[in-house]
C-alpha cells in the first residue's frame, strides 16, 4: 500500500541554524501539506501547496518557512533559522484532488532545537 | 470558543467493550470530517471519513455526523488492546485547498 515517507526520523539542530525536512508523498497525489504538533498539543496546519505554489498558510508559517517541490517526488519544509519554539513534530500529508479531503500522512520528524 | 472541541480523556475501557468518542464543532461551515489514530509518537492513520450527515460503518468502526447539532462521534464496537491510541478528529471546509482542524485528541487505553 502506498505511503508518505518522511526524512529524517529525528532532527536535533542548534538555535539558529537551519533545517531541511523531507517528505516524499503518495505517487499520484497532488496536494501537499505541512503540520506541525508541539507535545502535548494539537496538530496545527502549517501550509499547502498545490501546482507548485503556496495556496494557503497559516500564521505560523512567516518569513522563516519555505516550501519547495524540487522535483517530482520530493516536498521539502524549510525553516532558515531555527528557534526553540520550532521543536515539534512535523507531519507531512498529501491527497489526491478526488477525494472528499482524505489526506495521507507520514510517520513525521521530530525536531529538536536545543 | 474554540473551533473544535474533544475531550482529551484519557479514557479507559475493559476488552471488548463499545467505546464512544465524541467531537463538537462551532462553524457550521465544515463539510468534510475525518476520524485519525494517532500512535505515540506516530504520524495520524486515516481510519474514517465522512461528507453528510449520518452513519458511515468500517469493520468495528461507525462514524456519526449530526450537523445540526455540529457534533460527530467515532464508535469502536468490540474495542481490542491495540485500539489504544490517540484518537483525532478533523474536519475541513468544502472546496478550496482543504486544509484540516484537528481536534485536542482523546486518548484510549483498552486493558485486557
Amino acid at each position: 500500500e502506498p505511503e508518505v515517507t518522511q526524512t529524517p526520523s529525528h532532527q536535533v539542530t542548534q538555535m539558529g541554524q537551519e533545517v531541511i525536512l523531507r517528505c516524499v508523498p503518495i505517487s499520484n497525489h497532488l496536494y501537499f501539506y505541512w503540520y506541525r504538533q508541539i507535545l502535548g498539543q494539537k496538530v496545527e496546519f502549517l501550509v499547502s501547496f498545490y501546482n507548485n505554489e503556496i495556496s494557503e498558510k497559516s500564521e505560523i508559517f512567516d518569513d522563516q518557512f519555505s516550501v519547495e517541490r524540487p522535483d517530482g517526488s520530493n516536498f521539502t519544509l524549510k525553516i532558515r533559522s531555527t528557534k526553540l519554539e520550532d521543536s515539534a513534530m512535523y507531519f507531512c500529508a498529501s491527497r489526491t484532488t478526488s477525494s472528499y479531503n482524505e489526506q495521507f500522512f507520514g510517520p513525521g520528524t521530530r525536531l529538536t532545537v536545543l | 470558543q474554540k473551533e473544535v472541541e474533544q475531550d482529551p480523556g484519557p479514557l479507559s475501557v475493559p476488552e471488548g467493550a463499545i467505546v464512544s468518542l465524541n467531537c463538537t464543532y462551532s462553524n457550521s461551515a465544515f463539510q468534510y470530517f475525518m476520524w485519525y489514530r494517532q500512535y505515540s509518537r506516530k504520524g495520524p492513520e486515516l481510519l474514517m471519513y465522512t461528507y453528510s450527515s449520518g452513519n458511515k460503518e468500517d469493520g468495528r468502526f461507525t462514524a456519526q455526523v449530526d450537523k445540526s447539532s455540529k457534533y460527530i462521534s467515532l464508535f469502536i464496537r468490540d474495542s481490542q488492546p491495540s485500539d489504544s491510541a490517540t484518537y483525532l478528529c478533523a474536519m475541513s471546509f468544502l472546496g478550496g485547498y482543504n486544509k484540516l482542524i484537528f481536534g485536542a485528541g482523546t486518548r484510549l487505553a483498552v486493558h485486557p
